[in-house]
C-alpha cells in the first residue's frame, strides 16, 4: 500500500515553455501533498505543501507564479513550471500523507520526475 | 533556524559488517522521525520511522534509537549487503511549521 506515482518520470522542453508534472496516490486518499526539488547530490528541498480544495502553501524563496500547484482531488496534485529556463532543470519529487499537515504522519514519495530545460 | 544535521556525509563498510548514520535536530517539539532510502534516479523509500515515544525500533536487520533528552537519533544497519548501497536520509518534524526537515544525507557504499 501507500503508493504514489508520478508523470512523466522524465521531460525535456525548450526554455520558455510550460511544463506540468502530475502526482497520484493510487491506493489512499492524500490529504495533503508535497513537492519538493533536489539538486544533484544534495538534500530533498521542500517548496510548497498543499491540501485538498485549498490554495499551496510556498516556501520562502519559492515563487508561486513560476511554480503553480493544483490540488483538485484527493489522489492528484500538479505542479506547472511556468515558462521554464534552464536553471529550473532539477529533479521534482512529490510526496503524499494521509493527514492535514506533517506533524504525525508518515509521507511516501514519488519516484521523481527529471526535468531538462534546454 | 531549525535543521536536522546528519553525520557521516559517506560510509563505507565491508559486506556483512554494520553500519550507524547520526542525525541531531533542534526543534525539542519533533515527534516523529523518518528515515528514508533512496536509490540513484529515484524517489526517497521509507524504511523505518520512530515516533517521540518510543526509544527505540527494530525491523529485521535496521533498528533506530531516539534520545529525545540529547535530540538525536541513530539508524543502525546490521549485516550490510550490497543492495543496502544508497543515500540515506534522516528527517524529523518541524512542529511550529508543520513539515519535516530532511538532513543532508549519508551515501553508504558496502565493499564485497
Amino acid at each position: 500500500g501507500a503508493v504514489v506515482s508520478q508523470h512523466p518520470s522524465r521531460v525535456i522542453c525548450k526554455s520558455g515553455t510550460s511544463v506540468k508534472i502530475e502526482c497520484r496516490s493510487l491506493d489512499f486518499q492524500a490529504t495533503t501533498m508535497f513537492w519538493y526539488r533536489q539538486f544533484p547530490k544534495k538534500s530533498l528541498m521542500l517548496m510548497a505543501t498543499s491540501n485538498e480544495g485549498s490554495k499551496a502553501t510556498y516556501e520562502q524563496g519559492v515563487e508561486k507564479d513560476k511554480f503553480l500547484i493544483n490540488h483538485a482531488s484527493l489522489t492528484l496534485s500538479t505542479l506547472t513550471v511556468t515558462s521554464a529556463h534552464p536553471e529550473d532543470s532539477s529533479f521534482y519529487i512529490c510526496s503524499a500523507s494521509t493527514l492535514a499537515g506533517a506533524l504525525s504522519d508518515t509521507q511516501y514519495f514519488g519516484p521523481g520526475t527529471r526535468l531538462t530545460v534546454l | 533556524g531549525e535543521n536536522v544535521e546528519q553525520h557521516p556525509s559517506t560510509l563505507s563498510v565491508q559486506e556483512g559488517d554494520s553500519a550507524v548514520i547520526k542525525c541531531t535536530y533542534s526543534d525539542s517539539a519533533s515527534n516523529y522521525f523518518p528515515w528514508y532510502k533512496q536509490e540513484l534516479g529515484k524517489g526517497p523509500q521509507l524504511i523505518i520511522d520512530i515516533r517521540s515515544n518510543v526509544g527505540e525500533k527494530k525491523d529485521q536487520r535496521i533498528a533506530v534509537t531516539l534520545n529525545k533528552t540529547a535530540k538525536h537519533f541513530s539508524l543502525h544497519i546490521t549485516e550490510t549487503q550490497p543492495e543496502d548501497s544508497a543515500v540515506y536520509f534522516c528527517a524529523a518534524t518541524l512542529v511550529s511549521a508543520s513539515k519535516i526537515i530532511f538532513g543532508s544525507g549519508t551515501r553508504l557504499s558496502i565493499r564485497p
